[in-house]
């Protein structure tokens, strides 16, 4: 069966200190992977996704970037965090079918403050 | 890009069907409806997926008209644990894959 790991849980950072989380899944090859980040009382927001290694796609311009250095692995970056950074940030992968019905599948998620 | 459009919150007591229903007015031919649940602290979990009709699981039911502007996610008999923000996504790509705002739905005893 397929397993999605995303750590740490939560995470206490200073302003402009750096970040990386990091998103593994097991038991599936070429999956679409996908970063998005939630904040307080309200929906999700997709950041970035991406179909293949080294293939990002970013939804919203901002200080994070994405890379994804192998098939499974996904990792969410930011050089200098801001105050706006902070939030619940979920790790998520498809089949990669490429398809319209694409059924996603969430990690655990990271609850990023940013102090 | 199909905007989708939900009740913010819901009430109901246990044992009652909930409906809950979504609008997406603009949906493309190739766009599928998927429903998903979360928990706080919990990323989305899948519910149920469909194109067009009825489409039912072992957890719900999903009610899709012919014209597809608006969709209903039927949950029968709720317990105490459906509390829960249910999500309408409406999608053709990867790049469409953006949740709403939801609907807090609240099962009270």
């Amino acid at each position: 069966s397929q397993t999605i790991h995303q750590w740490p849980a939560t995470l206490v950072q200073p302003v402009g200190s750096p970040l990386s989380l990091e998103c593994t899944v097991e038991g599936t090859s070429n999956p679409n992977l996908y970063w998005y980040r939630q904040a307080a009382g309200r929906g999700l927001q997709l950041l970035f996704y991406s179909v293949g290694i080294g293939q990002i796609s970013s939804e919203v311009p901002q200080n994070l970037s994405a890379s994804r250095p192998q098939d499974r692995q996904f990792i969410l970056s930011s050089k200098k965090l801001l105050l706006s950074d902070s939030g619940f940030y979920l790790c998520a992968w498809s089949r990669g079918q490429r398809g319209p019905n694409e059924k996603l599948f969430f990690g655990s998620g990271t609850q990023l403050s940013v102090l | 890009l199909a905007k989708t459009t939900q009740p913010i919150s819901m009430d109901s007591y246990e044992g009652q069907e909930v409906n809950i229903t979504c609008s997406h007015n603009n949906i493309a031919t190739n766009d599928y409806i998927t429903w998903y649940q979360q928990f706080p602290s919990q990323g989305p979990r899948f519910i149920i997926q469909g194109y067009k009709t009825k489409v039912t699981n072992e957890v719900a039911s999903l009610f899709i008209p012919a014209d597809r502007k608006s969709s209903t996610l039927s949950l029968p008999r709720v317990s105490l644990s459906d509390t829960a923000v249910y999500y309408c996504l409406v999608a053709g790509s990867a790049r469409q894959l953006t949740f709403g705002s939801g609907t807090q739905l609240t099962v009270l005893p």
